[in-house]
């Protein structure tokens, strides 16, 4: 099993829409959670972090956490075309442990 | 500029070459790691680095991937002897500790293996 599982997609919305991207992870003893956004030929960049159970929200962003079903989303209002790119997750499990990637989910915005 | 800086931004060598890349991390970050990707995956990881100790290195890394972080500051990557499924973009990230975990990453460096 992976440690870090996206659908790899790609996810097809029209403009407008609301995108829901999702992430599930192996440790249960996780503590930190990111999204991070890549364009084509870019490094990636970080859009949103999470801490604790819940939503968290940035703009047209929101994070959502479930640590009891080990579960992490990204959910994104009023999709843009600019907002086509691969967005990645990512998982640290705290203490020494190093942040570990899934390997992304690519969403295409329709005009 | 205070992000992660990285050098070169792109490297190509013919096989069997020795490459070393450099890595400036974020002032205050103690911590940098060090990542490969390929077209179409996730980052995979390297290794990475609390100040100037090694934490961890990938199960995955053959023997003739070396980096350091002499001083705890700038890092290199080395790669020796290389082939061409090292051809990849290599990036680093650099974060805080606990409570300031987030990672930012720099441009990367594209290796081609000829």
């Amino acid at each position: 099993q992976k440690e870090v599982e996206q659908n790899s997609g790609p996810l097809s919305v029209p403009e407008g829409a609301i995108a829901s991207l999702n992430c599930t992870y192996s440790d249960r003893g996780s503590q930190s959670f990111f999204w991070y956004r890549q364009y084509s030929g870019k490094s990636p960049e970080l859009i949103m972090f999470i801490y604790s159970n819940g939503d968290k929200e940035d703009g047209r962003f929101t994070a959502q956490l479930n640590k009891a079903s080990q579960y992490v989303s990204l959910l994104i209002r009023d999709s843009q075309p600019s907002d086509s790119a691969t967005y990645l997750c990512a998982v640290n499990a705290g203490g020494y442990q190093k942040v570990t990637f899934g390997t992304g989910t690519k969403l295409q915005v329709i005009p | 500029d205070t992000g992660v800086s990285q050098n070169p931004r792109h490297k190509i060598t013919k096989r069997g070459q020795n490459v070393t890349f450099r890595c400036d991390p974020i002032s205050e970050h103690n911590r940098l790691y060090w990542y490969r990707q390929t077209l179409g995956q996730g980052p995979e990881f390297l290794t990475y680095f609390q100040n100037e100790a090694q934490l961890e290195k990938s199960r995955l890394l053959s023997d003739r991937f070396s980096a350091e972080r002499p001083k705890g500051s700038f890092s290199t990557l080395e790669i020796q002897r290389t082939e061409q499924g090292d051809s990849a973009m290599y990036l680093c990230a650099s974060s805080g500790e606990v409570g300031n975990t987030e990672a930012f990453f720099g441009q990367g460096t594209r290796l081609t293996v000829v």
